[in-house]
């Protein structure tokens, strides 16, 4: 079956804690990104990768960090040093390109105490 | 840097009346357009898109119209439904070297009244 799969669905953390927030897929997709989406902002960048070892900075990567050591996944760590973490995070993938569709997961939804 | 406006933010109409959404954009090389559709408690689909070489693309009830010149494009739903309602989000390809980002308008939430 193939798609993104988030974890956790949803998460609490106490301030001053970092958390990991994990996305996989399985479409053999190049492409990964992070969006933040607060209500009535849309969904705002974090950071994105277009291939294995590479990402770039979004529009508020400020206290966030990724990684990209496989294809498959693109887990996203919430440092203690972002300032409004409480959010719902949605992680997405496509082929690599600057066209096509973008497939999103479920979201994670994080609560910071 | 790269931007996408979106209105209105909320839109109410009638049942089988039509919707418009309108996005502008700041960067001049984008050249690919998608519309998600975004339902309560669900992640946001892809409903349409359009890609630079093309003024309008019609997929049933829906409908995307670009103008390279002005930078806007539109979302166009024509004898809305009760399953039209959700929040819609249009998006834009910055060009060039960053052309594999995606940036996201604010979105519009649309309610069809019965």
């Amino acid at each position: 079956d193939g798609g993104i799969t988030q974890s956790p669905k949803y998460l609490f953390r106490k301030e001053g804690q970092n958390v990991t927030l994990s996305c996989e897929q399985n479409l053999n997709h190049d492409a990964m990104y992070w969006y933040r989406q607060d209500p009535g902002q849309g969904l705002r960048l974090i950071y994105y990768s277009q291939i294995v070892n590479d990402f770039q900075k979004g529009d508020i990567a400020e206290g966030y960090s990724v990684s990209r050591e496989k294809k498959e996944s693109f887990p996203l760590t919430v440092t203690s040093a972002q300032k409004n973490p409480t959010a719902f995070y949605l992680c997405a993938s496509r082929d690599r390109g600057d066209t096509g569709e973008l497939f999103f997961g479920e979201g994670s939804r994080l609560t910071v105490l | 840097g790269e931007n996408v406006e979106q209105h209105p933010s909320t839109l109410s109409v009638q049942e089988g009346d039509s919707a418009v959404i309108k996005c502008t954009y700041s960067d001049s090389a984008s050249n690919y357009f998608p519309w998600y559709k975004q339902e309560l408690g669900k992640r946001p689909q892809l409903i349409i898109d359009i890609r630079s070489n093309v003024g309008e693309k019609k997929d049933q009830r829906i409908a995307v119209t670009l103008n390279k010149t002005a930078k806007h494009f539109s979302l166009h739903i024509t004898e809305t439904q009760p399953e039209d309602s959700a929040v819609y989000f249009c998006a834009a390809n910055p060009g060039y070297s960053s052309a594999s980002k995606i940036i996201f308008g604010s979105g519009t939430r649309l309610s069809i009244r019965p």
